[in-house]
């Protein structure tokens, strides 16, 4: 059975400062991973994907990584602002023989940027 | 290039009656997924359709739940004789035929409460 975690569940962390979110998945044989944001009552933005063959994706001030052989992915936020307060998803995409299917997704890491 | 659309936002419906959940995917999309989020839990993948075709229904409850993605008009998902544990949110996802990658853009959600 695949699974995803995510930690830390919450985070709260003084505006300004670097921080990484962490995402494990069980299944090496991933198809590709996609970090997303979900702010409360919302639906989900993609923020990054990562395919298989890639290691590293940036846009702006996030970072992610991936690294198969571990079974890691890192989202990494740079210069944080209180409009990064939300919750975000790490989900992994697995390849069943017939091309990727759902996703399956980590029960977030609550973050709070303080002013 | 309007997103995932999803209608209603809202829905309440009291025990025993049917829910009918729409998904426009976003213009050139043809492959669309559901989602749930129950109240304090992770996103769970239901059902990855593709036009007239049900590709992967494992995340699909046995029995009351239903998707179709027609060849004309929006995806149903489609829930009959609703309980008070279908009360949750409900997300419709879609990518684009053709892409290695799948990356997933996802609608706003329907919210169901079954009173």
């Amino acid at each position: 059975k695949q699974e995803v975690t995510q930690i830390p569940a919450a985070l709260s962390v003084p505006e300004g400062e670097n921080l990484v979110l962490n995402c494990s998945f069980t299944d090496s044989a991933i198809y590709n991973l996609q970090w997303f944001r979900q702010d409360p009552g919302k639906g989900l933005t993609s923020l990054l994907l990562i395919q298989s063959s890639q290691r590293e994706q940036t846009s702006g001030r996030l970072n992610a990584s991936l690294d198969k052989s571990s079974g890691r992915s890192t989202l990494y936020i740079a210069a944080s602002q209180p409009g990064d307060s939300a919750t975000y998803l790490c989900a992994a995409s697995y390849d069943s023989g017939g091309g990727a299917d759902g996703l399956t997704f980590g029960k977030g890491t609550h973050l709070i940027i303080q002013p | 290039n309007a997103g995932v659309m999803q209608n209603p936002r809202h829905l309440v419906r009291r025990r025993g009656q049917e829910a009918r959940l729409r998904c426009s995917p976003m213009k050139g999309h043809s492959h669309v997924y559901w989602y749930r989020q129950l109240p304090e839990e992770g996103l769970k993948f239901m059902v990855y359709l593709q036009k007239e075709n049900i590709i992967d229904e494992s995340g699909m409850p046995k029995e009351r739940f239903s998707a179709e993605f027609p060849k004309e008009g929006p995806s149903i998902l489609r829930i009959q004789q609703v309980v008070r544990g279908d009360s949750a949110a409900y997300f419709c996802a879609s990518s684009a035929a053709g892409y290695s990658y799948n990356e997933q853009f996802f609608g706003p959600g329907t919210r169901l409460t079954v009173l």
